[in-house]
């Protein structure tokens, strides 16, 4: 197992546009979360998945993102109508439980023009 | 309402000196706490973690203090290398919470 994975590393969208992104965990990992980054910020959170289930919603996450983890194993992340201010680092993390580590993929840079 | 805070924008550090890194937190609940290294462009990348039963946790050339009292904790680079260069984050955890992030602090390790 190579890491948590995401697709695609960078997308440019016009505003408007709906994107989807997608992060593959690591394999025995039960935890996947998505953290949304930006510029002189520490990642914040999103929303997580303990298997495919979606336990919490940050009130980052408005109505226009959505989140799936279909079988406890890929999650996609989809922004709607995307707006300049989507326009982020958005990373995907996952984990074995709750309070043990969590890692990180390389993320995927949206930029919305 | 900053959970967790780094006041550190920037650190610089002189090569083989030893780097000190500082993280307060507010939440009395918050039982595990991590550090993080990252590099631009790329995921944050896991380094040491500990949670609230110890008070220090060290792995090779990196060491994780922690004061519950203070509600404060430093990680320890010694000896500091130019590699090391990069933003670290802390960040913390308690039973089910996801992970809450500070701001990061970046660190210059100068040859």
């Amino acid at each position: 197992d190579t890491g948590v994975s995401q697709d695609p590393r960078h997308k440019i969208t016009k505003r408007g546009q709906n994107v989807t992104f997608r992060c593959d965990p690591i394999s025995e990992h039960n935890r996947l979360y998505w953290y949304r980054q930006t510029l002189g910020q520490g990642p914040e959170f999103l929303t997580y998945f303990q298997n495919e289930a979606q336990l919490e919603k940050s009130r980052l996450l408005s109505d226009r993102f959505s989140a799936e983890r279909p079988k406890g194993s890929f999650s996609t992340l989809e922004i709607q109508r995307t707006e300049q201010g989507d326009s982020a680092m958005y990373l995907c993390a996952s984990s074995y439980s709750a309070n043990t580590e969590a890692f990180f993929g390389q993320g995927t840079r949206l930029t919305v023009v | 309402d900053q959970q967790v805070k780094q006041n550190s924008p920037s650190l610089s550090v002189q090569e083989g000196r030893i780097s000190i890194l500082n993280c307060d937190y507010t939440n009395s609940m918050f039982d595990y706490f991590l550090w993080y290294k990252k590099y631009p462009a790329e995921g944050p990348t896991f380094l040491i973690s500990i949670s609230s039963i110890k008070d220090k946790n060290e792995d090779g050339r990196f060491t994780v203090f922690l004061n519950k009292s203070a509600k404060h904790l430093s990680l320890h680079i010694v000896p500091s290398q130019p590699g090391d260069s990069a933003v670290y984050f802390c960040a913390a955890s308690s039973g089910n919470t996801p992970l809450v992030f500070g701001k990061g602090t970046r660190l210059s390790v100068i040859a």
